[in-house]
C-alpha cells in the first residue's frame, strides 16, 4: 500500500492548452474523488467515482473538464482549453465504499499554473 | 453562509499552549472529518467521527450532533503542529465532502 499517488506534482501550462492529471488510488479502494483547492480556501468537490461509474459531478465542473476511471482503478482528470482561473491544486482522494464512514485518503495533489 | 464554518481563521500560539479549533455546520451529516494540510499541499486525515469524542496522542476531537458543532483540541502544542486544519462533513444525502476554509495554525517555539 503506497497511498494515493498523483502525477504530475506540478504542471505549468499556457492558456488554451489541454492538460491531463492522473490519480492512482489505494488499490482496494472503489471510491475515488477529485477536489480542487485554490489558495487560502478549503477544497471544493469536483466529481466522484464508484468503481468505473461517475456518480456525481459538481456544477463547478464545466464542459472543459472531464474525468474518467475506465477500469475502476486509476483516474484521469482532463482540462481542455485551460484558463487562468483553472490555476489551483487538484486533489484526489480514495476510500473503501459503500461504508459511509470509511476514511478518506488523499494524494499530495497536482498544482496547476496557467500562464 | 457556508455550510461548514471554522473559527478562528488564523491562530498563533506559543509552544506548550492548549489549542482549540471550532467547526460549525448547517446540514445533516453522517460523519465529520478533521484533516491536516501541510504547506506542500498533502492532506492527512486526523479523525473521522460521527458522535462523542476521539483521542489520538495529543489530539482530541469532539462532536455535538445536536448543536452541529465539533472541536479539535491540541494539548502541549509544538511547532511541528503548524499547519492548516480543515473540517469537512459528509452529508447524509450523498457521498461528497463539504470542506471548511481551514484554520492556519502557527506554533512558535
Amino acid at each position: 500500500d503506497t497511498g494515493v499517488s498523483q502525477n504530475p506534482r506540478h504542471k505549468i501550462t499556457k492558456r488554451g492548452q489541454n492538460v491531463t492529471f492522473r490519480c492512482d488510488p489505494i488499490s482496494e479502494h472503489n471510491r475515488l474523488y477529485w477536489y480542487r483547492q485554490t489558495l487560502g480556501q478549503g477544497p471544493e468537490f469536483l466529481t466522484y467515482f464508484q468503481n468505473e461509474a461517475q456518480l456525481e459531478k459538481s456544477r463547478l465542473l464545466s464542459d472543459r473538464f472531464s474525468a474518467e476511471r475506465p477500469k475502476g482503478s486509476f483516474s484521469t482528470l482532463e482540462i481542455q482549453r485551460t484558463e487562468q482561473g483553472d490555476s489551483a491544486m487538484y486533489l484526489c482522494a480514495s476510500s473503501l465504499g459503500p461504508r459511509y464512514n470509511s476514511p478518506l485518503h488523499f494524494g499530495n495533489g497536482t498544482r496547476l499554473t496557467v500562464t | 453562509k457556508n455550510e461548514v464554518e471554522q473559527s478562528p481563521q488564523n491562530l498563533t500560539a506559543q509552544e506548550g499552549e492548549f489549542i482549540t479549533i471550532n467547526c460549525s455546520y448547517s446540514v445533516g451529516i453522517s460523519a465529520l472529518h478533521w484533516l491536516q494540510q501541510h504547506p506542500g499541499g498533502g492532506i492527512v486525515s486526523l479523525f473521522m467521527l460521527s458522535s462523542g469524542k476521539k483521542k489520538h496522542g495529543r489530539l482530541i476531537a469532539t462532536i455535538n450532533i445536536q448543536e452541529k458543532h465539533s472541536s479539535l483540541h491540541i494539548t502541549a502544542s509544538h511547532p511541528r503542529d503548524s499547519a492548516v486544519y480543515i473540517c469537512a462533513v459528509k452529508e447524509t444525502s450523498g457521498s461528497r465532502l463539504t470542506f471548511g476554509e481551514g484554520t492556519q495554525l502557527t506554533v512558535n517555539p
